[in-house]
């Protein structure tokens, strides 16, 4: 069954610091991945996706994420945090089953001035 | 285009009373979900629809009725609220396409408490 493990539940790092969020996948499928930003009191925001192709992906706000098929692993990074950077962000992938996608618990990234 | 919207934003009940929860799509998109969101547990799939007309469980239905009438709308119903129930519900849909990724497209969210 497809699933997604984010590793560390919250992150902190200061302004201009680089932003590595962790994620896993297990898929039995080629996977589609996402990442996911949500803002405090807001509903959930597509960054950016890997479907085929390129396997580094571009997003929004300067985020980019790479797919790793040997490690089976799509992390989002950012060369330098802001403090608008703070929010929750969820991984996911699209599963076996193609009506659903599966959510990790998310990451809460704080940033520090 | 408003995306998804959702109504209400808020809303408190007491154990026992009963809720409908209104999820609208301007995208003429064919598939909608519901979702609860809980601290620690990310987002956790309640019902979702295929089509106007057709429904099916998703990872945790029990408490919870829908019912997709019409395409763009989707009502997710509590016919005895309990305090487990507290959570924050979130509404998405997805488009049908050649290249079908099912990217999900998100409402602001209802905050309920169940007292």
């Amino acid at each position: 069954a497809q699933s997604v493990t984010q590793l560390g539940s919250h992150v902190s790092v200061s302004e201009g610091a680089l932003v590595l969020l962790r994620c896993n996948y297990s898929s039995s499928v080629p996977p589609y991945l996402f990442w996911y930003v949500q803002y405090p009191n807001q509903g959930l925001q597509l960054l950016l996706k890997y479907t085929t192709g390129a396997t580094l992906v571009k997003g929004i706000n300067g985020f980019e994420a790479e797919f790793k098929k040997s490690e089976t692993s799509f992390h989002l990074t950012k060369p330098s945090a802001h403090m608008s950077d703070a929010a929750e962000y969820f991984c996911a992938v699209r599963g076996a089953d193609t009506d659903k996608l599966i959510f990790g618990t998310g990451t809460r990234l704080q940033v520090f001035p | 285009n408003a995306g998804v919207t959702q109504t209400p934003k808020f809303r408190v009940l007491k154990t026992g009373q009963s809720m409908t929860l209104l999820c609208a799509q301007d995208m003429n998109h064919e598939y909608m979900y519901w979702y609860r969101q809980d601290p620690g547990m990310g987002l956790r799939l309640i019902h979702y629809s295929v089509g106007e007309g057709t429904t099916a469980k998703g990872e945790v239905p029990d408490g919870y009725n829908v019912s997709r009438l019409k395409k763009q709308n989707f009502l997710l119903g509590l016919e005895s609220a309990a305090p487990s129930q507290t959570s924050v519900y979130f509404c998405a849909s997805s488009y049908i396409g050649s290249t079908y990724y099912n990217e999900q497209f998100f409402g602001p969210g209802t905050r309920l408490t169940v007292l």
